[in-house]
């Protein structure tokens, strides 16, 4: 399996522009996840995903942001409209189980790094 | 509240040296503790995992040991190389909530040849 893949890897766009954010999570697994990384703030978690059903998105900073799955291989994480302090590394992450125990090791594409200018 | 702390901020060190990072944390009570590490442009990689009950965890070089009753955590790297060069980050996962990761800032580590 190749992994999580994001994309863009980079994109820089102008304020008030709309930001599409991509993922495909590893083949079976149930959890999708997505993070924010900056360096005030360290990960941040946005929102996560169970079986394409949003879980929990409490994480997301305000209504300009949203995410969606729409199927088992594929999740959008939007902007609209997009800020300057929105500039930081967007991460996707998939889990094949969730819970308390050992197993629920989360993998982590390679980063979408979001430029807002 | 639930916080992470990790020291140091940041360590330069030979190649070939050892060196331990610390974890402090106030999670409790927790089912996890989780060392990652992120390179440069890239996402975190997981590098241990242990359970509240365990005090060692070793991956080739990488040892991490858990104390749950002072609630430290370290990671011990031996020999390093240049390769062992990135953010190391601890990670705890409470009890209550099972997917809700707290995460620490990291300790930026630099191999130097």
């Amino acid at each position: 399996d190749a992994g999580v893949i994001q994309s863009p890897r980079h994109e820089v766009t102008e304020m008030g522009q709309e930001v599409t954010l991509r993922c495909k999570p590893i083949s079976g697994h149930d959890y999708l996840f997505w993070y924010r990384q900056t360096m005030m703030r360290g990960l941040e978690l946005l929102i996560y995903f169970n079986n394409n059903v949003p879980i929990d998105d409490s994480g997301m900073p305000e209504d300009r942001f949203s995410a969606k799955m729409p199927n088992a291989s594929f999740s959008t994480l939007k902007i609209q409209p997009s800020e300057p302090r929105d500039s930081a590394v967007y991460f996707c992450a998939s889990s094949p189980f969730q819970g308390a125990g050992v197993n629920t090791e989360a993998f982590f594409g390679q980063g979408t790094r979001l430029t807002v200018v | 509240k639930n916080q992470v702390e990790q020291s140091p901020q940041s360590l330069i060190i030979l190649e070939g040296k050892n060196c331990t990072l610390q974890c402090n944390y106030t999670v409790s009570p927790f089912s996890n503790l989780r060392w990652y590490k992120q390179d440069t442009g890239r996402g975190p990689v997981s590098l241990t995992i242990m359970t509240f009950s365990e005090n060692t965890k070793s991956n080739g070089r990488y040892t991490a040991t858990l104390d749950a009753d002072t609630k430290q955590s370290s990671l011990h790297i031996t020999a390093s190389q240049l390769s062992d060069s990135a953010s190391y980050i601890c990670v705890v996962s409470p009890m209550d909530s099972n997917y809700q990761l707290i995460w620490g800032a990291g300790t930026k580590l630099i191999i130097k040849p």
